[in-house]
């Protein structure tokens, strides 16, 4: 069974922090997707990536960057933190276009 | 511009009762589109794509192109479908889109 593992399931940081989330997949998949989802508005895709160090942005990049230096990896970083960006973080991986998203159990980003 | 609409934040139905969720999309090309789910306490996970043709836990979705719709349908709801329900795209260079999400509740 794929499995896709992200590092914290809960974390709690200050306004201005830099915060890294991770995660890790383990079917050598080749795209890879980091989404906020948040009541109402569903899942939000931030950026995408469908080969080591290739990234895309999504529809709400802003605020974000992220880094994909290993196949199995990829990274959302928040460069300095704001309460707008309190919500949770789901990371997803696939095999290729058009191919089923396996998912991670999220990442519920609070930032005070 | 890809974009996906679920007109309904929660649809609340009884058990035994059929069961539509609706979805609209927009795209200029051809779309490959997805239902996801997530059940209480559980990860998101696939539940249907309309090029499979499937029929899994007794969902079905028929894409009618000239509508741009992806409706999602049971004839008889049992409360274990209990759920959020995501509508999703994937157009191009593999973007996958995912619409607002329709929490369905199903009642005794």
């Amino acid at each position: 069974d794929v499995k896709v593992t992200q590092s914290s399931r809960y974390l709690v940081k200050r306004t201005g922090e830099k915060v890294f989330l991770e995660c890790v997949q383990d079917m050598d998949h080749e795209n890879m997707f980091w989404y906020r989802q948040d009541p109402g508005l569903g899942l939000r895709l931030i950026y995408f990536s469908y080969d080591v160090k290739m990234k895309e942005k999504g529809d709400i990049p802003e605020g974000y960057s992220v880094s994909r230096e290993k196949k199995e990896r990829f990274s959302l970083i928040l460069e300095s933190a704001s309460t707008n960006q309190t919500s949770m973080y789901l990371c997803a991986s696939s095999l290729g276009g058009r191919e089923k998203l396996f998912f991670g159990s999220g990442t519920q980003l609070s930032v005070l | 511009a890809q974009r996906v609409t679920q007109p309904e934040k929660l649809l609340s139905v009884f058990k035994g009762a059929p069961v539509e969720l609706k979805c609209n999309y927009s795209y200029s090309g051809s779309p490959e589109l997805f239902w996801y789910v997530q059940y209480s306490r559980q990860r998101l996970q696939l539940l249907l794509r309309h090029i499979s043709r499937e029929s899994i836990k007794g969902f079905t979705a028929d894409l009618n192109k000239g509508e741009t719709s992806f409706h999602l349908k049971k004839p008889f709801a049992q409360e274990e479908d209990s759920a959020m329900y995501y509508c999703a795209l994937e157009g191009s260079s593999y973007k996958l889109i995912f619409g607002s999400g329709t929490r369905l509740l199903v009642r005794p």
